[in-house]
């Protein structure tokens, strides 16, 4: 596609109950990242993917959280056992993974755990 | 620690006055810095970015930025805003190896009165 594509756009979930968060990264990039933005905190990292790398977790807030890359694509950010601290914006981007090259964001999927 | 300060919250302009946005640094390293604004509803869209080189960065929608060093600043800048500049703007730093893995400001709200 010509973008960064997420899905769902925006998702209503019970606490407790797992959901997961799919992002479609631009064509032929390597790179892709996730970020959370929540009211208050701003825009944190989250996990990064690049080519066959293993990911750099360092942002995952919790053990609740993970992200997986099929075929160094679409990316699924999972979080299980969901709280109500959890609901935010997830936001993923995607770059062409050289060093020097700027980020392109997808519009998000607005969370809201209740 | 590395880190990002955006000192303005929320800024009021009028439509056709100048706009200045601060942003303000902590990085140990050679920075690379970005501003992207989001529109309601919108994912981030990047105005303008800094490598090296000119230190003043010309970007899109008439924004531009310059780095000052001795400062530890890139501050935002347009000569006349337009109502359609409402938005969020944050400001990003991100390391040479990497620059999609960014540390984000807090965000500044812009809002232009007719």
């Amino acid at each position: 596609g010509a973008g960064v594509s997420q899905s769902p756009s925006n998702k209503v979930t019970e606490k407790g109950k797992d959901v997961e968060l799919r992002c479609d990264p631009i064509s032929g990039h390597t790179a892709l990242y996730w970020y959370r933005q929540s009211l208050g905190q701003g825009l944190e990292f989250l996990i990064y993917f690049q080519g066959n790398s293993a990911p750099d977790k360092s942002g995952l807030p919790s053990d609740r959280f993970s992200a997986e890359r099929t075929g160094g694509s679409v990316s699924t950010l999972t979080i299980q056992r969901t709280q109500q601290e959890d609901s935010a914006v997830y936001l993923c981007a995607s770059s062409p993974g050289t060093a020097v090259s700027e980020a392109f964001f997808g519009q998000g999927t607005r969370l809201t755990v209740v | 620690a590395q880190s990002v300060t955006q000192p303005d919250i929320h800024i009021t302009v009028s439509e056709g006055a100048s706009l200045e946005l601060r942003c303000n640094y902590s990085y140990g390293a050679t920075p690379y810095l970005f501003w992207y604004v989001q529109s309601p509803g919108q994912g981030l869209q990047l105005l303008l970015k800094y490598f090296s080189g000119d230190t003043l960065v010309q970007g899109i929608k008439g924004f531009e930025a310059e780095f000052k060093r001795s400062q530890s600043s890139f501050n935002l800048r347009k000569p006349s805003v337009h109502w359609s500049d409402a938005a969020e703007y944050f400001c990003a730093v991100g390391r040479s190896s990497n620059t999609g893995k960014l540390i984000f400001g807090q965000g500044t709200t812009l809002q232009v009165k007719p």
